[in-house]
């Protein structure tokens, strides 16, 4: 089955700086990454996605891009704020009736204002 | 965009009671639901694929006779927490999967049992 890890456990920066969080995943039959942002007492929210047929995807402030023949792929948040301090998480999966999606153990980032 | 709920959003209850919460999808249909448990500070954890008409899938290590998992219609599920004790005590949350295969997930329901 599907393992994926990801680094950093935690990650403190200051504010309007840069924050890139990796994870890599074991199954190459994987073909959908996506990241989530889940803060404090709530359940998590899609933030960005990728799909295995592309290598880079921006929105405004954040981008993923992907490595498929290495297995990992990387979240980058630019100019950060403090309401950017929550906890990601990487996931992966096949898309289709058979794979479940698989998280990895997260990300605390903290921006100090 | 799609949207999942959860009820209750927090339930305290006794040990040894049972406890139900649904997750519903209100704009689309979801064939195949699923169930997190989230204890604090660590990832989501998978328990248990539901499948609209069919029983559950569960993951290695979780109790099917203490999670009952009910997938009756195309946009409701629901997890009951039978015999309920402290160490059941977390944080659960599903999601949906649409006809694209993409999730989303609720809010989440946080169980105390006392």
């Amino acid at each position: 089955g599907e393992n994926v890890e990801q680094h950093p456990s935690t990650l403190s920066v200051q504010e309007g700086d840069s924050a890139v969080i990796k994870c890599t995943y074991s199954d190459s039959a994987s073909n959908y990454f996506p990241w989530y942002k889940q803060e404090l007492g709530k359940g998590p929210q899609l933030i960005i996605d990728i799909r295995s047929n592309v290598g880079e995807k921006k929105d405004q402030r954040i981008a993923v891009t992907l490595n498929k023949t290495a297995k990992h792929f990387s979240l980058h948040i630019t100019e950060t704020q403090p309401e950017d301090s929550a906890v990601y998480f990487c996931a992966a999966h096949k898309m289709d009736s058979s794979y479940k999606l698989i998280f990895g153990s997260g990300t605390r980032l903290l921006v100090r204002p | 965009g799609a949207v999942v709920s959860q009820h209750p959003s927090w339930v305290i209850c006794k040990s040894g009671t049972s406890v139900k919460i649904e997750c519903r999808s209100l704009d689309f249909q979801a064939t195949t639901m699923f169930w997190y448990r989230q204890f604090p500070k660590q990832s989501l954890m998978l328990m248990a694929t539901s499948n609209e008409g069919s029983k559950a899938t569960y993951e290695q290590g979780v109790e099917k006779d203490k999670f009952l998992i009910n997938h009756a219609s195309l946009t409701l599920s629901t997890l009951t927490v039978t015999s309920a004790h402290p160490e059941d005590s977390s944080f659960y949350i599903c999601s949906a999967r649409d006809l694209s295969f993409e999730q989303y997930f609720g809010p989440g329901t946080r169980l105390t049992v006392t």
